[in-house]
C-alpha cells in the first residue's frame, strides 16, 4: 500500500523557516517524481514545485509564488522528500501535501494527509 | 501559464441525480491531459480521472470524463452520499507550473 507521510508543519513568524518532510513507503520511491501541493484556508489547491528521479537528474521545478524562498530535496536511500521554507510569508500559510507523480503523467495519484503551516507573528 | 476556469461554483443536487461540472482551459490542453480529483472535508484529495476520460485505479464507473482541447466534463452518474464534496480539474498538457481549477462543489439539496 503506498504511503505519504508528512511532518514538520507549525506555526512559524513571517520571515522565518520550515523544513517539512515526507516519509514515502510501499513502492519504489526512486522511480518517481515527487512534488509538494498546498491548499490556503478554504481556498482550492495550488502546485508548489517538484523534483525529477534521479534518471533525470533530479531536476527541480517550482512556482514563480515560492522560487528562490523554498528548496525541494530528496533521498532515495531514506525514501523521504523534503521542502525547505525560508523567507515565509503570511500568504504562504496553507495545508502542505506530499504527492507522487503518476507513472502515465504529471497528475498525483498518490497524497499525502498533509502538514498545517502557519506563517503569522 | 494555462487558467483553468471551473463551474459552476456550487451543484446543488438530491441523491440519485447526475451531476455535470465544466472545466475550461485558457488555452488548448496538450494530449487532453486534464485529471479530476475529489476533495472531502478534512481530506486530502483523491484522483478520479486522468487523460481527461480514464478512471483512476478504484474508482466506480458512475464517474465519467470527457472533452478536448480547451473544454472538459466531469459527469457523476447517480450521485451516492458520499460523492458529495469539493471537485478540482488539473492540467498537465505543458511543463510546469500545473495548474487547478478553483473547484466545484457539489453539496445535498
Amino acid at each position: 500500500e503506498v504511503q505519504l507521510v508528512e511532518s514538520g508543519g507549525g506555526l512559524v513568524q513571517p520571515g522565518g523557516s520550515l523544513r517539512l518532510s515526507c516519509a514515502a513507503s510501499g513502492f519504489t520511491f526512486s522511480d518517481h517524481y515527487m512534488d509538494w501541493v498546498r491548499q490556503a484556508p478554504g481556498k482550492g489547491l495550488e502546485w508548489v514545485g517538484r523534483i525529477r528521479n534521479k534518471a533525470n537528474s533530479y531536476l527541480t521545478e517550482y512556482a514563480a509564488s515560492v522560487k528562490g524562498r523554498f528548496t525541494v530535496s530528496r533521498d532515495d536511500f531514506q525514501n523521504s522528500l523534503s521542502l525547505q521554507m525560508n523567507s515565509l510569508k503570511t500568504e504562504d500559510t496553507a495545508v502542505y501535501y506530499c504527492t507522487r507523480a503518476s507513472d502515465y503523467g504529471d497528475f498525483f495519484d498518490y497524497w499525502g494527509q498533509g502538514a498545517l503551516v502557519t506563517v503569522s507573528s | 501559464e494555462i487558467v483553468l476556469t471551473q463551474s459552476p461554483g456550487t451543484l446543488s443536487l438530491s441523491p440519485g441525480e447526475r451531476a455535470t461540472l465544466s472545466c475550461r482551459a485558457s488555452q488548448r490542453v496538450s494530449g487532453n491531459y486534464l485529471a479530476w480529483y475529489q476533495q472531502k472535508p478534512g481530506q486530502a484529495p483523491r484522483l478520479l480521472i486522468y487523460e481527461a476520460s480514464s478512471r483512476a485505479t478504484g474508482i466506480p464507473d458512475r464517474f465519467g470524463g470527457s472533452g478536448s482541447g480547451t473544454d472538459f466534463t466531469l459527469t457523476i452518474n447517480r450521485l451516492e452520499p458520499e460523492d458529495f464534496a469539493v471537485y478540482y480539474c488539473q492540467q498537465y498538457g505543458s511543463s510546469p507550473p500545473f495548474t487547478f481549477g478553483g473547484g466545484t462543489k457539489v453539496e445535498i439539496k
